[in-house]
Parts: C-alpha cells; sequence; structure tokens
C-alpha cells in the first residue's frame, strides 16, 4: 500500500537555527497535510497544499509540494523553542482517509 | 469545551479486559476516525466511519471494534486487551473537503499489564 516516508527520524538544534524535514511518497499524492504535535499534546492541522509546486509560509514555516506531487517540506527559519514537538505529514489514501508519515521529532536547545 | 473530547485520559488494564474508548464531537463533522499512535511508528489508523450507517476497517483493525451511536459519537472497544495494545489512541474528524485538515482529540493513554 502506499507509504509516506519521513526524514529525518529526529533532529536537534540549537535556538536560532534552521530545520527541515522532508517526506517522500513512492506515488503520486493528490494533496499533502501537515501537522505539528506538542510533547504530550495532540496533532493539530498546520496546513494543505494541493498544487503542483506550491510553496506556502506561515510566519518562519514554509512548506512545499514537489512538482511531481511526490514529495513535500516544512522548514523553519530561525528556530525557537515554541517550536518543539513532532511534525508529520499526511497524504490521502483512497477516498478522505490520510496516511501518516512516521514523524519528525524536534529539540529546540535555548 | 474542546471540539473532541476523549475519554478516559489515561487508563490502565489487565490483559484478558474488555474496555471501551469514547470520543465524542461539536465540530457537526460526519467522518470519525481512530488511530493508535506508537514511537515511531507515526499514526496508524484502526476504524474509521462516515457517518452513522458506514463503518470501515483501518490498517490495523485487529482485535478492535468499533461502534458509531450518533454522528456526534463514536466509540473503540478493545475486547480482550492485550499488551501490545498499549499505545495513545486518538479520535479524529474532518469535513468532507479535508480543508481544514483532520481536528484530533486531546488521546486516551492505554496501558495493558
Amino acid at each position: 500500500g502506499q507509504q509516506v516516508m519521513q526524514i529525518p527520524q529526529y533532529q536537534h538544534v540549537q535556538e536560532g537555527e534552521d530545520f527541515t524535514t522532508y517526506c517522500n511518497s513512492s506515488t503520486t499524492l493528490s494533496n499533502i497535510q501537515w501537522y505539528k504535535q506538542r510533547p504530550g499534546g495532540h496533532p493539530v492541522f498546520l496546513i494543505q497544499l494541493v498544487k503542483s509546486g506550491e510553496v506556502k509560509k506561515q510566519k518562519r514555516l514554509t512548506f512545499q509540494f514537489g512538482e511531481a506531487k511526490k514529495n513535500s517540506s516544512l522548514h523553519i527559519t530561525a528556530t525557537q523553542t515554541t517550536d518543539v514537538g513532532t511534525y508529520f505529514c499526511a497524504a490521502p489514501r483512497g477516498f478522505q482517509k490520510l496516511v501518516f508519515g512516521t514523524g519528525t521529532r524536534l529539540l529546540v536547545s535555548p | 469545551d474542546a471540539d473532541v473530547t476523549q475519554t478516559p485520559r489515561n487508563r490502565i488494564t489487565k490483559t484478558g479486559k474488555r474496555i471501551m474508548l469514547e470520543c465524542s464531537q461539536t465540530k457537526g463533522h460526519d467522518r470519525m476516525y481512530w488511530y493508535r499512535q506508537d514511537p515511531g511508528l507515526g499514526l496508524r489508523l484502526i476504524y474509521y466511519s462516515f457517518d452513522v450507517k458506514d463503518i470501515n476497517k483501518g490498517e490495523i483493525s485487529d482485535g478492535y471494534s468499533v461502534s458509531r451511536q450518533a454522528q456526534a459519537k463514536f466509540s473503540l472497544s478493545l475486547e480482550s486487551a492485550i499488551p501490545n495494545q498499549t499505545a495513545l489512541y486518538f479520535c479524529a474528524t474532518s469535513d468532507f473537503g479535508q480543508s481544514y485538515g483532520y481536528t484530533f482529540g486531546s488521546g486516551t493513554r492505554l496501558t495493558v499489564v
């Protein structure tokens, strides 16, 4: 079945450094979603990308959807301690069901 | 009040016991889902329901059952709990187009001893 691979599994950065997580699929995706889960919390929807080559920004977060719609990335500029958490990508499998990537856990040291 | 409420928040149960996890929502969404989260494995779909009369198995439904009692309520049961069902369980809802993604509950941390 369709799988969504996410790398890296874990990253530890110093506050102020940049961070990127990547999501890759072997099949073309109709759209991709990104979620953030704070430690001890639940996943919270961040954004959905639909168009080939789409780029969206939310303050220091930049989301990209690849031209072939098989990969996506989330880039955080100048990380802050509030960015700590696990970031998941998710893509539809079949009709209206999401398959989640394994997540990238981000730790930010002050 | 939270849009998606899960009860209990934490539960310890013994092997072989039946346990029910409950989920209710005030979002007015038709679609509801149960996911299981294990470290390093992300979120895996157990069951989902697109309306009150619709129940579908997800990728890891063995050992679980669900009931959609109303549009707003979707419960997950473990008929005979086993230790490898120890995990964090999330209920989620979505609207038809998912334009605003899934809304997750706060989760139930289940430990089977």
